[in-house]
C-alpha cells in the first residue's frame, strides 16, 4: 500500500503571497490531518478533515485553511504569507481509528 | 535534512544498551497515547500506542509504560541500534486532536 504523499516537497515563497499544499492519503483512509512543525513550537495541529468536512481545528489564524475532496485528497492554503509561516507542514491520514500515518512533509520557506 | 528541533533534550546511549525516553502529558482525560519516531528529512513514524486502560504495552524491541497518576509516559527501546537515532515524540489524544510533546533526540554512540 502506498504511503501518504505530499507535494511539493520544498517551496519558497515571498511575504504576502499565498500557497497551496497537497496531500494524498493512504488508499481507503478518509481522515486527513495537517500539522505545522517548527523548531520553536514543535508539532502543532492545524485541522482535520473527514469525508470532505472539517471535523477539528487548531488554534491558527484564518489565513490557514483547507479542504478535502471526494477522493480524500486534501489541500491546505495559507494566504498572505508571513515570515513566521516558514515551517515543515505535515499531513497525516487515518482510517478513522486512532493511528495516524504521516507523509514526508512540505518544507515551506517564506522570504 | 530538515531540522526538527534546535534545542531538544538529547539522550545519548551506547549501541546495545537500553534507552528510556520520557514524556509528561498534560490532560488527565486523555485516553490514548502514541509514540512517534522522526528521522531527519522524514515525517513522524508510528512506533507504538497505548490506551489509558493499560499500564504497559510491548512491541518489537519497544515497550511503552503509562503512569496516569503522575501523567507520565515512557518509551523503552531494548538493545538500541544506530538506526534508532532520531527524534522521538509522544502524542496524547486531546479530545478531538493530538497534542505532541516537544520531542527528545536519541543519539546512539558506537
Amino acid at each position: 500500500k502506498a504511503g501518504v504523499t505530499q507535494t511539493p516537497r520544498y517551496l519558497i515563497k515571498t511575504r504576502g503571497q499565498q500557497v497551496t499544499l497537497s496531500c494524498s492519503p493512504i488508499s481507503g483512509h478518509r481522515s486527513v490531518s495537517w500539522y505545522q512543525q517548527t523548531p520553536g513550537q514543535g508539532l502543532q495541529f492545524l485541522f482535520e478533515y473527514f469525508s470532505e468536512t472539517q471535523r477539528n481545528k487548531g488554534n491558527f489564524p484564518g489565513r490557514f485553511s483547507g479542504r478535502q475532496f471526494s477522493n480524500s485528497r486534501s489541500e491546505m492554503n495559507v494566504s498572505t504569507l508571513e515570515l513566521g509561516d516558514s515551517a515543515l507542514y505535515l499531513c497525516a491520514s487515518s482510517s478513522g481509528q486512532f493511528e495516524q500515518y504521516f507523509g514526508p512533509g512540505t518544507r515551506l520557506t517564506v522570504t | 535534512g530538515e531540522s526538527v528541533g534546535l534545542h531538544l533534550p538529547t539522550l545519548s546511549v551506547q549501541e546495545g544498551d537500553n534507552s528510556i525516553i520520557n514524556c509528561a502529558y498534560s490532560n488527565s482525560a486523555s485516553d490514548y497515547f502514541i509514540w512517534y519516531k522522526q528521522e531527519s528529512g522524514k515525517g513522524p513514524q508510528f512506533i507504538i500506542d497505548i490506551r489509558s486502560n493499560m499500564d504497559k504495552r510491548q512491541g518489537q524491541r519497544v515497550t511503552v509504560l503509562l503512569n496516569k497518576t503522575v501523567k507520565h509516559l515512557s518509551l523503552q527501546i531494548a538493545a538500541t541500534q544506530p538506526g534508532d537515532s532520531a527524534v522521538y515524540f509522544c502524542a496524547e489524544d486531546y479530545g478531538q486532536n493530538f497534542v505532541f510533546g516537544p520531542g527528545t533526540r536519541l543519539s546512539v554512540l558506537p
